[in-house]
């Protein structure tokens, strides 16, 4: 079936580094994707989004770029600090307003002072 | 603001027993879903509400699990005859959109089956 993957399970940085976390996915009618970041213990937290008519979007030290062609994601941390470890998801929804999301396994982002 | 409370944050049962697992989502917010997150994993949707309204419950793997949300704020999800595998931290998540709005998740409940 359609799945939500990550290629990278564990990404271990220097604080200070610029951090790039990947994600596949597989549902070519996907129009909505979100990273999400969870510490332990914690619930997953909104980072960023992005729609499918967007190929970049940027926040506050994170950016989000989007390839339509190859269904690909990735999440770009510059500057990266100690309080950036945790998982990231990224999750996608369906066309047609789907307001589910499906989220991939997760990357462990360790930075290292 | 307060954000997404859950309780307990912690439970273990016995195989067989019922439980019920608390959510009280951000006030006013008419959206909220309930996840189930395996070690190691992602969230699985189970269910969502809108409002008072359980408007999908396709993600609810039997008819153990039941979700209520009667006045539209608190949500109880239970759990009948708990077995092993349900095992997993509940995540709870509300919007103030019916739709796509961003969603806050709580700190879930630790479910453990022994």
């Amino acid at each position: 079936g359609e799945s939500v993957g990550l290629h990278l399970p564990t990404l271990s940085v220097q604080e200070g580094d610029n951090s790039i976390i990947n994600c596949a996915y597989s549902n070519s009618a996907s129009d909505y994707f979100i990273w999400y970041k969870q510490e332990s213990g914690k619930g997953p937290q909104f980072i960023i989004d992005i729609r499918s008519n967007m190929d970049k979007r940027q926040g506050q030290r994170v950016t989000v770029l989007l390839n339509k062609t190859v269904k690909h994601l990735s999440l770009q941390i510059a500057a990266t600090q100690p309080g950036d470890s945790a998982v990231y998801f990224c999750a996608e929804m369906g066309s047609g307003g789907s307001y589910i999301p499906t989220f991939g396994r997760g990357t462990s982002l360790i930075v290292h002072p | 603001g307060a954000g997404v409370s859950q309780s307990p944050r912690y439970k273990v049962a016995k195989r067989g027993q019922d439980v019920a697992l608390r959510c009280d989502p951000i006030s006013g917010h008419v959206s909220l879903f309930w996840y189930q997150q395996a070690l190691g994993q992602g969230p699985e949707f189970l269910t969502y509400f809108q409002n008072e309204a359980q408007l999908d419950k396709s993600g609810l793997p039997s008819d153990r699990f039941f979700a209520e949300r009667p006045e539209g704020s608190v949500s109880t999800l239970k759990i009948q005859r708990t077995q092993q595998e349900d095992s997993a931290v509940y995540l709870c998540a509300s919007s103030r959109e019916a739709t796509r709005g961003e969603q806050y998740f709580g700190p879930g409940t630790r479910l453990t089956v022994t």
